[in-house]
């Protein structure tokens, strides 16, 4: 059974950073594409980026909001999938899921989320 | 970008039909057959219910089928249960290599 867990959530001052990690187990981590998606409180879903495999050549695709600022990376060694974000903005604040890709751009499996509040 | 244009809600009784519309435009639902529909119950996380259009991932029910014309795709669910009611989000990715979410359809069961 394909698990993700999200973690490193948490409160955070505008301008600053935060690193979110998922682990995944389940299945062959390596191989996995890996989305990460936002949701702020009481509203929709928003995509936030997707990293490729390495064996693909590992590399990523930003929404327009989050680029420059957010980065996506993994250590397959470990099994895990983080999420960088610097110069953080109030609007930023969401629960964010990461999930496996399905045929390119599909979230198949996520995780059960982990909230990063911005706010001074 | 905008997000791709879903009506707010639905209703159905249990055991009808309902069908939610996604419409986009010709750069991103319109460009590829890569829309997926995911459905959220209340502080829960997302589930995947079709992808590529019409495709049910193991384990989805086949009362959930998708489809897709032109810049419009829809979301049928027949046979109308309960547990059905939630929230449903369409999904499709770009000309931009990005991906971009409806606004989300609230199913009522009546």
């Amino acid at each position: 059974e394909v698990q993700l867990v999200e973690s490193g959530g948490g409160l955070v001052e505008p301008g600053g950073s935060l690193r979110l990690s998922c682990a995944g187990s389940g299945f062959t981590f390596s191989n996995a594409w890996m989305n990460w998606v936002r949701q702020a409180p009481g509203k929709g879903l928003e995509w936030v980026g997707r990293l490729k495999s390495k064996v693909v050549g590992g590399t990523t695709d930003y929404a327009a909001p989050v680029k420059g600022r957010f980065t996506i990376s993994r250590d397959d060694s470990k099994n895990t999938l983080y999420l960088q974000m610097n110069s953080l903005k109030p609007e930023d604040t969401a629960v964010y899921f990461c999930t496996t890709v399905l045929s390119f751009w599909a979230s198949g499996s996520w995780g059960q989320g982990t909230l990063v509040t911005v706010s001074s | 970008q905008s997000a791709l244009t879903q009506p707010a809600s639905v209703s159905g009784s249990p055991g009808q039909s309902i069908t939610i519309s996604c419409t986009g435009t010709n750069s991103d639902v319109g460009a590829y057959d890569y829309v997926s529909w995911y459905q959220q119950h209340p502080g829960k996380a997302p589930k995947l219910m079709i992808y590529d259009v019409s495709n049910r991932p193991s384990g989805v029910s086949n009362r959930f089928s998708g489809s897709k014309s032109g810049n419009t795709a829809s979301l049928t669910i027949s046979g109308l249960q309960s547990e059905d009611e939630a929230d449903y989000y369409c999904c499709s990715c770009t000309t931009s290599n990005t991906v971009i979410f409806g606004g989300g359809t609230k199913l009522t069961v009546l």
